[in-house]
């Protein structure tokens, strides 16, 4: 079985300062990660995913993800983030050997952006 | 970006009553299509895996007869709550998933709230 802890519910942050959301997953297989954004009456938009090679992941709108195995995380950081960065933030994984795409995922950050 | 829509966007019904959710892929053909269901501050949970022309697969502890899944083509796969009661009150999301365009993502529709009075 899998499961995806995101410790931090709320991430508040200052505008144009940097930014990390953590993820943690804990599995018995090997898993492919995902970051997914949420914006307000929207659906869950791909940020990025690791499914092999380079640990460092680069996604659209600035992000970057880092995958380390020793430590089971894969935790998501931008430079300098934008007023339009707020919304929630989804951590997830699926087990290589599901077929597709099976995910788990955590429970969210929302990050707020502060003017 | 490829769209998934859903509809309705919120519903509110009495107990009792039946609820049916549609998931739409708008611009893209989904053999397969995901039913997911998020409570207030908790994550999303995989309900089931509506395959078109085939019956669904649900995940451990979904009630089938209670969560009726119908993907009757490749655009629509419909999710439908039987007998209501409050405690069937959640957030309903679907995905669906593109295989063609020479990729294999997954896209999510916007979600319905489902309030069960």
């Amino acid at each position: 079985a899998q499961s995806v802890t995101q410790l931090d519910s709320q991430v508040p942050v200052f505008e144009e300062a940097p930014v990390e959301l953590r993820c943690n997953y804990s599995s018995s297989v090997s898993v492919y990660l995902f970051w997914y954004v949420q914006y307000p009456n929207q659906g869950l938009q791909l940020l990025l995913k690791y499914l092999s090679g380079s640990t460092l992941v680069k996604g659209i709108n600035g992000f970057e993800a880092e995958f380390n195995k020793s430590q089971t995380s894969f935790h998501l950081r931008k430079p300098s983030v934008h007023i339009s960065d707020t919304a929630e933030y989804f951590c997830a994984v699926s087990p290589t050997t599901s077929g597709t795409y099976k995910y788990i995922f955590g429970t969210g950050t929302r990050l707020k952006v502060l003017a | 970006g490829a769209v998934v829509s859903q509809h309705p966007s919120w519903v509110i019904c009495k107990s009792g009553t039946s609820v049916k959710i549609e998931c739409r892929s708008l611009d893209f053909q989904a053999t397969t299509m995901f039913w997911y269901r998020q409570f207030p501050k908790q994550s999303l949970m995989l309900m089931a895996t509506s395959n078109e022309g085939s019956k669904a697969t649900y995940e451990q502890g979904v009630e089938k007869d209670k969560f009726l899944i119908n993907h009757a083509s490749l655009t629509l796969s419909t999710l439908t709550v039987t007998s209501a009661h409050p405690e069937d009150s959640s957030f309903y999301i679907c995905s669906a998933r593109d295989r063609g365009r020479g990729q294999d993502t997954q896209y999510f529709g916007p979600g319905t709230r489902l309030t069960v009075l």
